[in-house]
């Protein structure tokens, strides 16, 4: 069974301080990737990863950085937080092995409040 | 570029009627692949069904989708709606086999008594 999990679960945070948010994989997959998802907006991409010290920007990559020190872990970092990144942030985990048809595996979430 | 498109926002059907969410794509790739997620309240989201077969149906836990190339859609459907099937839906995209997964904006089932 695909394994991702995220910490901290529930995160609160000021505005301008420094926000990481952790993930990490057991499935062995070379890709992985952060969402953010809000209403009327679905899910949305910041940023993905094609293995260890690879980081590619997604559709909305401003205001966060991403790095991926191991096959196993990918982070998500908001060095000056604000209100408008308020959400819930999903880590997800995939690989290109099984052709168009291979899943992406999604972790629990984490719910980021700025104030 | 690739697009998908899930035209309700929310789905609000009676327990026990038919439902059917909506999902077409714009792609340029012949190689395909399709995903319906569903989110549960609180949880992540987990794949309800896929499919790469051009008009093969396919079908998971009640529900049933046909990728229909023809007229670029994958429509969700169910005969019989439950209370349990109240969540948010995802139609996804994958273009082809070294493709991130393009995503809808989603629908929320509300299935009512």
């Amino acid at each position: 069974e695909a394994a991702v999990t995220q910490s901290p679960r529930n995160k609160v945070a000021v505005t301008g301080g420094k926000v990481t948010l952790s993930c990490n994989q057991t499935n062995n997959h070379n890709n992985m990737y952060w969402y953010r998802q809000d209403t009327g907006h679905g899910l949305r991409l910041i940023h993905y990863s094609y293995g260890a010290g690879s980081t590619e920007k997604g559709d909305i990559p401003d205001g966060y950085k991403a790095s991926r020190p191991s096959q196993e872990n990918f982070s998500l970092i908001l060095e000056l937080a604000t209100p408008s990144q308020t959400s819930v942030y999903f880590c997800a985990s995939g690989d290109f092995w099984g052709g168009a048809g291979a899943e992406q595996f999604f972790g629990p979430g984490t719910r980021l409040t700025v104030l | 570029g690739d697009s998908v498109t899930q035209t309700e926002g929310l789905v609000t059907v009676t327990e026990g009627l038919p439902v059917k969410l909506n999902c077409t794509y714009q792609t340029t790739y012949l190689t395909i692949a399709f995903f319906w997620y569903v989110q549960y309240l609180n949880e992540a989201p987990q794949v309800l069904l896929k499919s790469s077969t051009d008009n093969k149906r396919t079908e998971h836990q009640g529900f049933h989708a046909t990728l229909h190339k023809s007229s670029s859609s994958f429509h969700l459907q169910k005969s019989s709606a439950q209370l349990s099937d109240s969540a948010l839906y995802y139609c996804a995209l994958r273009p082809s086999s070294f493709s991130k997964l393009v995503f809808g904006q989603g629908t929320s089932l509300s299935v009512v008594p």
